[in-house]
Protein backbone atom coordinates (compact mmCIF):
# COMPACT_ATOMS: atom_id res chain seq x y z
CA UNK A 1 0.00 0.00 0.00
CA UNK A 2 2.78 2.77 -0.92
CA UNK A 3 1.77 5.75 -1.48
CA UNK A 4 4.79 7.14 -3.67
CA UNK A 5 6.41 4.12 -5.42
CA UNK A 6 9.63 4.24 -7.55
CA UNK A 7 10.77 1.10 -9.68
CA UNK A 8 14.00 -0.09 -9.69
CA UNK A 9 15.07 0.42 -6.60
CA UNK A 10 18.44 -0.09 -7.56
CA UNK A 11 19.96 0.58 -11.29
CA UNK A 12 23.38 0.12 -12.84
CA UNK A 13 24.28 0.31 -16.22
CA UNK A 14 27.15 1.79 -18.54
CA UNK A 15 27.98 5.37 -19.30
CA UNK A 16 26.33 6.07 -22.49
CA UNK A 17 23.69 3.99 -22.06
CA UNK A 18 19.78 5.09 -21.52
CA UNK A 19 17.49 4.42 -18.39
CA UNK A 20 13.91 5.25 -17.09
CA UNK A 21 12.85 5.47 -13.64
CA UNK A 22 9.37 5.02 -12.82
CA UNK A 23 7.16 6.44 -10.46
CA UNK A 24 3.44 6.37 -9.06
CA UNK A 25 1.86 7.93 -6.37
CA UNK A 26 -1.71 6.67 -5.06
CA UNK A 27 -2.69 9.59 -3.02
CA UNK A 28 -4.70 11.12 -5.26
CA UNK A 29 -2.23 14.48 -5.25
CA UNK A 30 -1.87 16.98 -8.22
CA UNK A 31 1.58 17.86 -8.36
CA UNK A 32 4.83 15.37 -8.74
CA UNK A 33 8.55 16.04 -8.50
CA UNK A 34 11.81 14.56 -8.66
CA UNK A 35 14.88 15.52 -6.31
CA UNK A 36 18.66 14.25 -6.78
CA UNK A 37 20.12 13.24 -3.54
CA UNK A 38 23.88 13.66 -4.06
CA UNK A 39 26.84 11.36 -1.94
CA UNK A 40 26.81 14.22 0.81
CA UNK A 41 22.88 14.00 1.05
CA UNK A 42 22.20 17.07 -0.66
CA UNK A 43 18.93 17.14 -1.96
CA UNK A 44 17.80 19.43 -5.02
CA UNK A 45 14.85 19.56 -6.98
CA UNK A 46 15.09 18.57 -10.59
CA UNK A 47 11.28 18.98 -11.68
CA UNK A 48 7.97 19.80 -10.78
CA UNK A 49 4.87 18.41 -12.69
CA UNK A 50 1.22 19.91 -11.47
CA UNK A 51 -1.54 18.19 -13.68
CA UNK A 52 0.62 17.09 -16.23
CA UNK A 53 2.02 20.19 -17.00
CA UNK A 54 6.10 21.00 -15.97
CA UNK A 55 6.02 24.09 -13.42
CA UNK A 56 9.49 23.79 -12.23
CA UNK A 57 12.77 22.59 -14.42
CA UNK A 58 15.83 23.40 -12.15
CA UNK A 59 19.23 23.62 -13.89
CA UNK A 60 19.29 19.86 -15.24
CA UNK A 61 21.16 18.67 -18.29
CA UNK A 62 18.43 18.04 -21.33
CA UNK A 63 19.42 14.69 -21.09
CA UNK A 64 17.11 14.13 -18.28
CA UNK A 65 13.10 14.92 -19.63
CA UNK A 66 10.56 13.63 -17.21
CA UNK A 67 7.26 12.66 -18.82
CA UNK A 68 3.84 13.14 -16.78
CA UNK A 69 1.60 10.58 -18.42
CA UNK A 70 -1.51 11.54 -16.45
CA UNK A 71 -1.14 12.97 -12.56
CA UNK A 72 -0.66 9.40 -10.77
CA UNK A 73 2.63 8.93 -12.96
CA UNK A 74 5.58 10.76 -13.18
CA UNK A 75 8.86 9.17 -14.83
CA UNK A 76 12.37 10.43 -15.65
CA UNK A 77 14.43 9.29 -18.49
CA UNK A 78 17.89 10.00 -18.88
CA UNK A 79 20.28 9.99 -22.09
CA UNK A 80 23.82 9.07 -22.45
CA UNK A 81 24.69 8.20 -18.91
CA UNK A 82 27.77 10.38 -17.33
CA UNK A 83 29.46 9.11 -14.40
CA UNK A 84 28.41 12.08 -12.55
CA UNK A 85 24.53 11.21 -12.86
CA UNK A 86 25.58 8.24 -10.10
CA UNK A 87 23.04 9.53 -7.26
CA UNK A 88 19.77 8.78 -5.43
CA UNK A 89 16.95 9.99 -7.39
CA UNK A 90 13.96 10.23 -5.29
CA UNK A 91 10.16 10.94 -6.36
CA UNK A 92 7.71 12.87 -4.65
CA UNK A 93 4.09 13.87 -4.46
CA UNK A 94 1.98 16.72 -3.11
CA UNK A 95 -1.07 18.67 -3.49
CA UNK A 96 -0.85 22.56 -4.80
CA UNK A 97 -2.20 23.98 -1.85
CA UNK A 98 -0.66 25.72 1.55
CA UNK A 99 2.39 23.20 2.30
CA UNK A 100 0.91 23.00 6.34
CA UNK A 101 -1.75 20.72 4.48
CA UNK A 102 -0.10 19.02 1.98
CA UNK A 103 3.66 18.45 2.57
CA UNK A 104 5.62 16.28 0.17
CA UNK A 105 5.73 12.39 0.42
CA UNK A 106 8.79 10.99 -0.83
CA UNK A 107 9.49 7.86 -2.39
CA UNK A 108 12.02 5.38 -1.26
CA UNK A 109 14.33 6.53 -4.07
CA UNK A 110 16.55 5.11 -7.06
CA UNK A 111 20.01 4.39 -6.53
CA UNK A 112 21.64 4.69 -9.74
CA UNK A 113 25.37 3.73 -10.06
CA UNK A 114 26.74 4.61 -13.32
CA UNK A 115 30.05 2.87 -14.30
CA UNK B 1 23.93 30.67 -3.68
CA UNK B 2 23.68 29.46 -0.30
CA UNK B 3 19.93 30.10 0.90
CA UNK B 4 19.91 27.76 3.70
CA UNK B 5 22.58 26.76 6.12
CA UNK B 6 22.09 23.57 8.44
CA UNK B 7 24.49 22.89 11.53
CA UNK B 8 26.02 21.13 12.75
CA UNK B 9 26.35 18.62 9.77
CA UNK B 10 27.16 15.56 11.77
CA UNK B 11 25.67 15.19 15.66
CA UNK B 12 26.00 12.10 18.26
CA UNK B 13 24.58 12.49 21.47
CA UNK B 14 23.82 10.23 24.32
CA UNK B 15 20.50 8.13 24.60
CA UNK B 16 18.06 10.27 27.18
CA UNK B 17 19.98 14.00 25.78
CA UNK B 18 18.78 16.65 24.01
CA UNK B 19 19.86 16.74 20.07
CA UNK B 20 19.72 20.20 18.60
CA UNK B 21 20.04 21.36 15.01
CA UNK B 22 19.86 24.81 13.92
CA UNK B 23 18.45 26.44 10.35
CA UNK B 24 19.61 29.33 9.26
CA UNK B 25 18.15 31.51 6.17
CA UNK B 26 18.39 34.42 3.88
CA UNK B 27 15.25 34.67 2.32
CA UNK B 28 12.78 36.80 4.32
CA UNK B 29 9.67 36.07 1.83
CA UNK B 30 9.71 32.49 3.28
CA UNK B 31 6.85 31.15 5.41
CA UNK B 32 7.01 27.32 6.20
CA UNK B 33 9.42 26.38 8.36
CA UNK B 34 9.52 22.19 8.49
CA UNK B 35 12.07 19.42 9.26
CA UNK B 36 12.06 16.33 7.33
CA UNK B 37 13.82 13.30 8.68
CA UNK B 38 15.32 10.88 6.30
CA UNK B 39 16.12 7.04 7.55
CA UNK B 40 18.50 5.11 5.43
CA UNK B 41 17.10 3.72 2.46
CA UNK B 42 14.25 5.78 3.13
CA UNK B 43 12.86 9.16 1.49
CA UNK B 44 12.72 12.22 3.52
CA UNK B 45 9.78 12.42 5.69
CA UNK B 46 7.93 15.47 7.07
CA UNK B 47 8.48 15.51 11.12
CA UNK B 48 7.53 18.54 12.05
CA UNK B 49 6.89 22.18 11.14
CA UNK B 50 6.28 25.94 12.46
CA UNK B 51 4.31 28.93 11.05
CA UNK B 52 5.93 32.31 11.50
CA UNK B 53 3.66 33.52 13.62
CA UNK B 54 4.81 31.36 16.69
CA UNK B 55 7.94 30.71 18.22
CA UNK B 56 7.53 27.95 19.55
CA UNK B 57 5.50 23.90 18.33
CA UNK B 58 5.84 21.04 20.32
CA UNK B 59 4.73 17.59 19.32
CA UNK B 60 5.81 15.10 21.40
CA UNK B 61 9.61 14.73 21.98
CA UNK B 62 10.20 17.21 19.04
CA UNK B 63 10.45 21.02 19.41
CA UNK B 64 11.05 23.52 16.72
CA UNK B 65 12.20 27.23 18.18
CA UNK B 66 11.90 29.92 15.68
CA UNK B 67 13.41 32.74 15.96
CA UNK B 68 11.96 35.13 12.94
CA UNK B 69 14.50 38.29 13.20
CA UNK B 70 17.47 36.22 13.71
CA UNK B 71 16.27 33.90 10.40
CA UNK B 72 16.85 30.81 12.28
CA UNK B 73 15.08 27.82 13.95
CA UNK B 74 16.01 25.19 15.44
CA UNK B 75 14.63 21.35 15.74
CA UNK B 76 15.05 20.13 19.45
CA UNK B 77 14.93 16.22 20.10
CA UNK B 78 14.30 15.78 23.82
CA UNK B 79 15.21 12.31 25.51
CA UNK B 80 16.99 11.60 22.35
CA UNK B 81 16.73 7.48 21.39
CA UNK B 82 18.31 5.31 19.05
CA UNK B 83 15.31 4.74 17.00
CA UNK B 84 16.07 9.07 16.35
CA UNK B 85 18.88 7.98 14.39
CA UNK B 86 18.72 9.56 11.50
CA UNK B 87 19.45 12.31 9.05
CA UNK B 88 17.64 15.55 9.38
CA UNK B 89 16.84 18.37 6.96
CA UNK B 90 15.38 21.58 7.29
CA UNK B 91 13.15 22.79 4.11
CA UNK B 92 12.00 26.63 4.15
CA UNK B 93 10.05 27.85 1.61
CA UNK B 94 7.06 29.76 0.38
CA UNK B 95 4.03 28.58 1.53
CA UNK B 96 2.17 26.77 -0.83
CA UNK B 97 5.55 27.24 -3.78
CA UNK B 98 6.36 23.69 -4.51
CA UNK B 99 9.97 24.75 -4.56
CA UNK B 100 11.32 23.51 -1.16
CA UNK B 101 15.02 24.70 -0.40
CA UNK B 102 16.66 21.80 1.55
CA UNK B 103 19.81 22.10 4.18
CA UNK B 104 22.69 20.32 3.92
CA UNK B 105 21.68 18.07 6.33
CA UNK B 106 22.46 16.76 9.76
CA UNK B 107 23.44 12.69 10.47
CA UNK B 108 22.38 12.25 14.04
CA UNK B 109 23.59 9.63 15.92
CA UNK B 110 22.00 8.56 18.91
CA UNK B 111 24.66 6.36 20.92
CA UNK B 112 23.36 4.17 24.14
Amino acid sequence: DTAVSQTPKYLVTQMGNDKSIKCEQNLGHDTMYWYKQDSKKFLKIMFSYNNKELIINETVPNRFSPKSPDKAHLNLHINSLELGDSAVYFCASSRRESSYNSPLHFGNGTRLTVT
Amino acid sequence: QQQVKQSPQSLIVQKGGISIINCAYENTAFDYFPWYQQFPGKGPALLIAIRPDVSEKKEGRFTISFNKSAKQFSLHIMDSQPGDSATYFCAPSVDGNEKLTFGTGTRLTIIP
